[in-house]
């Protein structure tokens, strides 16, 4: 079985500052780890995603994350928060054998001005 | 290219009605995935078919299924509605639905609230 955690269910963050999500998994094979955002009334739309290439990924929206094996770990961050950027935010692992996603509980993100 | 479109937007039924909610995947992509989204259970996977077959299906019961058409698109059935089947209902649709990692393009979601 696969699974993310996500530590903090809530993060507030000033505009211009660092974005720290993460996200911890467990899979018993290599996995395929992904990052979706979510807007208000809206779908999820993929950030990134590492699929055993480089581990350190990046995303649309200057966002980034990085694959660490050791601690089993796939954090986001973003160096300049912007406005725009509150939404909540998922990880999400998949496999070679089990090809859905599963998802972490969400994390929110607001920004303040 | 359209995005997955996912109809309708919003929907509200009664207990013990059934629901068809309908997906259309991205032009070219052959499998599509449904999630089911609460605010207590986050999001949880349904099923997935690839060529009109399921071939993967989370752990709900018979009240939900699904189906797929010749041409990709792919509907959900509950029926015997709950009031705990209120939820987001995400579809998802990818090229081959292959085991390589192969990333899945959402729909906006069908709104269901069961009263």
């Amino acid at each position: 079985a696969q699974s993310v955690t996500q530590l903090g269910s809530h993060v507030s963050v000033s505009e211009g500052a660092l974005v720290l999500l993460r996200c911890n998994y467990s899979s018993s094979v290599p996995p395929y780890l992904f990052w979706y955002v979510q807007y208000p009334n809206q779908g999820l739309q993929l950030l990134l995603k590492y699929t055993s290439a480089a581990t350190l990924v990046k995303g649309i929206n200057g966002f980034e994350a990085e694959f660490k094996k050791s601690e089993t770990s796939f954090h986001l961050t973003k160096p300049s928060a912007h406005m725009s950027d509150a939404a909540e935010y998922f990880c999400a692992v998949s496999s070679f054998n089990d090809y859905k996603l599963s998802f972490g509980a969400g994390t929110t993100v607001t920004v303040r001005a | 290219k359209a995005g997955v479109t996912q109809t309708p937007r919003y929907l509200i039924k009664t207990r013990g009605q059934q629901v068809t909610l309908s997906c259309s995947p991205i032009s070219g992509h052959r499998s599509v995935s449904w999630y089911q989204q609460t605010p207590g259970q986050g999001l949880q996977f349904l099923f997935e078919y690839f060529s009109e077959t399921q071939r993967n299906k989370g752990n709900f019961p018979g009240r939900f299924s699904g189906r797929q058409f010749s041409n990709s698109r792919s509907e959900m059935n509950v029926s015997t509605l709950e009031l705990g089947d209120s939820a987001l209902y995400l579809c998802a649709s990818s090229p081959q639905g292959s085991r390589q990692g192969e990333t899945q393009y959402f729909g906006p979601g069908t709104r269901l609230l069961v009263l």
